[in-house]
């Protein structure tokens, strides 16, 4: 069965350092997302990408993160210099269309 | 706006019984609703969606959710609980033209023998 992939599972880094998170969406999916959660709260949306560009953000996608389709399999989140609260499970997921996203397992980012 | 409310933190319930797990909402429009599980150090599993048609919907692992607009409410159901569905619920609703997904706090259910 198809699913949505991350690396790494676990990344741990350095206040002010740059990370950069890995996703490789179902093949035939057109839509992507991030989400995260922040231990013990709500899953939270970030962002969603379509077409090449961003279609959808929320108010925690400030100007630190940033999203790339580098390539015809890959999404990457990168977060430009990282904080203490930037500390989550971030989740990749892709849809085909106006149904059902697919979530990868998540790359827990701890940073210190 | 759109929001999600899981009154319930936990919910037990003794193998073999009935479950249901509690969801509201509230959308502009048409709400697309779901239900997602999470296993422990697991990502969110989709378990069945509402877009239209029918209130009562059937998904995975015996799971079904009835949807009620008056009450605005998407709960999920199951009429035989296993020890196995013991995990970390999430109902999310997202409205016409929106891609976001909103997510309630989720619901632990825990499934005695």
């Amino acid at each position: 069965e198809p699913e949505v992939t991350q690396t790494p599972s676990h990344q741990v880094t350095q206040m002010g350092q740059e990370v950069i998170l890995r996703c490789v969406p179902i093949s035939n999916h057109l839509y992507f997302y991030w989400y995260r959660q922040i231990l013990g709260q709500k899953v939270e949306f970030l962002v969603s990408f379509y077409n090449n560009e961003i279609s959808e953000k929320s108010e925690i996608f400030d100007d630190q993160f940033s999203v790339e389709r580098p390539d015809g399999s890959n999404f990457t989140l990168k977060i430009r210099s990282t904080k203490l609260e930037d500390s989550a499970m971030y989740f990749c997921a892709s849809s085909a269309g106006t149904v059902e996203a697919f979530f990868g397992q998540g790359t827990r980012l701890t940073v210190v | 706006a759109q929001s999600v409310a899981q009154p319930e933190d936990q919910v037990n319930v003794a193998e073999g019984n009935p479950l249901t797990v509690k969801c509201t909402y509230s959308v502009s429009g048409n709400p697309y609703l779901f239900w997602y599980v999470q296993y422990p150090n697991r990502g969110l599993q989709f378990l069945l969606k509402y877009i239209t048609g029918d209130n009562l919907v059937k998904g995975s692992y015996g799971f079904e959710a009835e949807f009620n607009k008056s009450q605005t409410s998407f709960h999920l159901k199951k009429p035989s609980a296993l020890v196995s569905d013991s995990a970390l619920y999430f109902c999310a609703v997202r409205g016409t033209g929106r891609r976001a997904l909103t997510f309630g706090s989720g619901t632990r259910l825990q499934v005695q023998p």
